[in-house]
């Protein structure tokens, strides 16, 4: 069974400042590892995924994700926080491709002026 | 960019009636369709996987025959949920892959917020 652990409910940053968002997985097999936002009433938009390669992935708006096998985490972090970045984010993992989802418990990130 | 959608975006029902729910990829073909719920401030629960051509793979603790699913095509799948009560208000949000397997991403709706009074 894969699961997937997501530090913090809630992270508050100030604007300007570097948004870190944790992520842990667990997975018999190399995992498939995606990070979605999801804004109010709207459905996730992919920010980035890894799969195999290069294990630093860079995604919209400006975030990355780094695969740590040996930490088995996933990572997200952009180095300067938009008022538009406040949104739910969710880690998700999966086995193969197009396989379905095993996502996080989401944080909310809030974006302080 | 793949795109799927998703109809109606809202609905209101009484409690005993039952709801259908379109997820349709618009510029791919998909053969295999998720659909998840999403319960207020909680994450995404897969409810089942929905198979073009086949019967739907239900996850464990949900009752198939009061979310009967259909994948018609392999640009639609729908969601009923039979004889609806109030607790079975949520957010329905289904996603699809595209049909190559060089693609790993599965794209989202936006996301059906069922009313049940």
């Amino acid at each position: 069974a894969q699961s997937v652990t997501q530090l913090g409910s809630h992270v508050s940053v100030s604007e300007g400042a570097l948004v870190l968002l944790r992520c842990n997985y667990s997975s018999s097999v190399p995992p498939y590892l995606f990070w979605y936002v999801q804004y109010p009433n709207q459905g996730l938009q992919l920010l980035l995924k890894y799969t195999t390669g290069a294990t630093l992935v860079k995604g919209i708006n400006g975030f990355e994700a780094e695969f740590k096998k040996s930490e088995t985490s996933f990572h997200l972090t952009k180095p300067s926080a938009h008022m538009s970045d406040a949104a739910e984010y969710f880690c998700a993992v999966g086995k193969a491709a197009g396989n379905k989802l095993t996502f996080g418990g989401g944080t909310r990130v809030l974006v302080k002026p | 960019g793949a795109v799927v959608s998703q109809h109606p975006s809202r609905v209101i029902c009484k409690s005993g009636t039952s709801v259908k729910i379109e997820c349709r990829s618009l510029d791919f073909q998909a053969t295999t369709m998720f659909w998840y719920r999403q319960f207020p401030k909680q994450s995404l629960m897969l409810m089942a996987t929905s198979n073009e051509g086949s019967k739907a793979t239900y996850e464990q603790g949900v009752e198939k025959d009061k979310f009967l699913i259909n994948h018609a095509s392999l640009t639609l799948s729908t969601l009923t949920v039979t004889s609806a009560h109030p607790e079975d208000s949520s957010f329905y949000i289904c996603s699809a892959s595209p049909l190559a397997t060089s693609t790993d991403t599965q794209y989202f709706g936006p996301g059906t917020r069922l009313t049940v009074l």
